[in-house]
């Protein structure tokens, strides 16, 4: 089955740090530019970022540039989401996707003291 | 930021009537390329988010053909013909032409 599976989405406090994980199946995940979305409660949706297939390039959306880093490992077609210094702003879903035709079912990042 | 405006923000509609949801852009879509990155997503409530119509009026695949999307520059339609039940959720349009990639804030469609 073609599917995205994220995983890692926890209760963090504000200033601290937490890694996602996006794992693909049933296709070639190295031949696919990978994105990071993210949706706030009730909100629309919000471009963080994106990774070229073999990980050597990534954009990212000003509002998170320097404190989130995605990378991959083809090796174990999972995508990562590191992220920093996070703040009440960044509690959301965060979805995985592939040039939006694949998308996974999310996970929920809460941030809170 | 490319700044993607719908319209309306609410739609209500009876089975089978065909409705059109207008997203207009702050910036022409048209790439250096000569493709229009601007792309139309459903999300049913409690669901991720899918791709139905992807560079302006290409159908994805296994999406019904009564969603049909149009336009070019910075203004563009989706368009319902004849809603059906499972069409319900909120659309939204996304452009990747010009980075950050960004979406418009959503047509939520709900029944009359």
């Amino acid at each position: 089955e073609v599917q995205l599976v994220e995983s890692g989405g926890s209760l963090v406090q504000p200033g601290g740090s937490l890694k996602l994980s996006c794992v693909a199946s049933g296709f070639t995940f190295s031949n696919y530019w990978m994105d990071w979305v993210r949706q706030t409660p009730g909100k629309s949706l919000e471009w963080i970022g994106e990774i070229n297939t073999d990980g050597s390039k990534t954009n990212y959306a000003p509002s998170i540039k320097d404190r989130f880093t995605i990378s991959r490992d083809n090796a174990k077609s999972t995508l990562y989401l590191q992220m920093s210094n996070v703040k009440s702003d960044d509690t959301a879903i965060y979805y995985c996707t592939t040039n939006w035709e694949l998308w996974g079912q999310g996970v929920m990042v809460t941030v809170s003291s | 930021d490319v700044v993607l405006t719908q319209t309306p923000p609410t739609l209500s509609a009876t089975i089978g009537q065909s409705v059109s949801i207008s997203c207009r852009s702050s910036q022409s879509l048209l790439h250096s390329n000569g493709n229009t990155y601007l792309h139309w997503l459903l999300q049913r409530p409690g669901q991720s988010p899918q791709l139905l119509i992807y560079s302006v009026s290409r159908l994805e695949s296994g999406v019904p053909n009564r969603f049909s999307g149009s336009g070019s520059g910075t203004d563009f339609t989706l368009k319902i013909s004849g809603v059906e039940a499972e069409d319900l959720g909120v659309y939204y349009c996304v452009q990747g032409t010009h980075a950050p990639r960004t979406f418009g804030g959503g047509t939520k469609l709900e029944l009359k």
